[in-house]
């Protein structure tokens, strides 16, 4: 079945700093991919939409100047948290479809600290 | 604005039970609902899924239920095992579209 990788699992970094967070589709093209961020005990928040080749779509209230996003390739897609603080620290989910639409595929996650 | 909810927060069932997690979602132009299991740590894993065209679907030892009257979804296991304690997501997407919404969640554990 498809299968996204998500890297890194896990990451500390200082605040400040940026932390690139990277999400690969394995077996499909991924025409569409999406960014989710979790916070503890709570459900996932979308945060992006990004489509191969074009500019990433932001959820209200989701800084686009902090929360940088790459899509380009149909198997790649980044995500950059620029000048980290301690109130990013999260776990950050991707999840991708293909050409045909049919379902997401979620990655692992990576569980972003800041300190 | 539009949400999917949860009616409980969670769940405690004994091995070998059938278990039922809720969920209520509010926008009546929901055309598409997916159930994910979450593990400690993981991204959500697909479950099962259902059309706004249906009412119930079966999988192995899972059972979805809409009910659109009362925007309604629910999911049932047979034999709750071990390894089914996890956090429960519903999920829902609008007009054949691509963004896919939460639901709060739930947490079920399944007690020896």
């Amino acid at each position: 079945g498809a299968v996204v990788s998500q890297h890194p699992s896990w990451v500390i970094c200082k605040s400040g700093t940026s932390v690139k967070i990277e999400c690969r589709s394995l077996d499909f093209q991924a025409t569409t991919m999406f960014w989710y961020r979790q916070f503890p005990k709570q459900s996932l928040m979308l945060m992006a939409t990004s489509n191969e080749g074009s500019k990433a779509t932001y959820e209200q209230g989701v800084e686009k100047d902090k929360f940088l996003i790459n899509h380009a390739s149909l198997t790649l897609s980044t995500l950059t948290v620029t000048s980290a603080h301690p109130e990013d620290s999260s776990f950050y989910i991707c999840s991708a479809r293909d050409r045909r639409n049919v379902g997401y595929t979620f990655g692992s996650g990576t569980r972003l600290t800041v300190v | 604005g539009e949400s999917v909810g949860l009616h409980l927060p969670t769940l405690s069932v004994q091995e070998g039970d059938n278990s039922i997690i809720n969920c209520a979602y509010s926008n009546s132009a929901s055309d598409y609902f997916i159930w994910y299991k979450q593990e400690s740590g993981k991204g959500p894993q697909f479950i099962i899924d259902i059309r706004s065209n249906m009412d119930k679907r079966q999988g192995q030892r899972v059972t979805v239920l809409l009910n659109k009257t009362v925007k309604h979804l629910s999911l049932q296991i047979a034999a709750t095992q071990p390894g089914d304690s996890a956090v429960y997501f519903c999920a829902e997407t609008t007009g054949g579209g691509n963004k896919l919404t939460f639901g709060t969640g739930t947490q079920l554990k399944v007690e020896l």
